[in-house]
């Protein structure tokens, strides 16, 4: 089964509208940490903002904030404002485990590739 | 700073060949992480170091790739006997620690097996 599911191979996005890209998670470890990985053309995979499992509230990052719903196990990326530059592949990612302590490896969605349009 | 670096940038080989591809990681980063990633997919797991032992590279697809941190600072991937199917981008990356934890990712290195 997927761990990491995104469900929108592709979006468009008018420029300087905000925008919601989707990913669900499943884990069965209470503690995990979530990721946001934007990939430009050039190839280089970018982080953008991360969501721990235990965090009270939803995380942002200038533009960028996670809209966490652990019940439903959803993780979702919204983009505010959206720039020309914007315009890229964008991943999630999940980490089972967190904290100082957890270095383990990162399991990726299969990605959605943003597009705005000016 | 430096960010992670990778060598060669791109890498042509023919089927049945060994190759090696390096990473830098960001000084001082102890964690070190190979992924791959296929056209149209997200980068799959390989292997990870903590220092120079591998924590863990249960992502290695099989005997033909190894990987080798030997001073806890740079890395090498070698791949022997490549396939065809071994065609990717051969991503790196490197953490620190930290509750995030995020992890920092080189350019890659695109290898093409003919």
């Amino acid at each position: 089964a997927q761990k990491i599911t995104q469900t929108q191979p592709g979006m468009f996005v008018q420029e300087k509208e905000a925008v919601t890209l989707d990913c669900t998670y499943d884990t069965s470890d209470p503690s995990y940490g979530l990721f946001w990985y934007k990939q430009p053309s050039s190839g280089e995979m970018i982080f953008l903002i991360y969501q721990g499992s235990y965090d009270q509230q939803n995380a942002t990052e200038g533009r960028y904030s996670l809209n966490f719903q652990k019940a439903r196990k959803s993780a979702n990326l919204v983009i505010s404002a959206s720039q020309l530059g914007d315009s890229a592949m964008y991943f999630c990612a999940m980490r089972e485990g967190q904290g100082g302590g957890s270095q383990g490896n990162l399991i990726f969605g299969k990605g959605t590739k943003l597009s705005v349009k000016p | 700073g430096a960010g992670v670096s990778q060598t060669p940038s791109n890498k042509v080989t023919e089927k049945g060949k060994y190759v090696e591809l390096r990473c830098d990681p960001i000084s001082g980063h102890t964690a070190l992480y190979w992924y791959r990633q296929s056209l149209g997919q997200g980068p799959e797991f390989l292997i990870y170091f903590q220092g120079t032992g591998a924590a863990d590279d249960s992502g290695l697809p099989n005997d033909r790739f190894f990987a080798v941190r030997p001073e806890g600072s740079v890395s090498t991937l070698k791949i022997q006997r490549t396939e065809r199917g071994d065609s990717a981008v051969y991503l790196c990356a490197s953490s620190f620690g930290g509750s995030k934890n995020e992890q920092f990712f080189g350019p890659g290195t695109r290898l093409t097996v003919l």
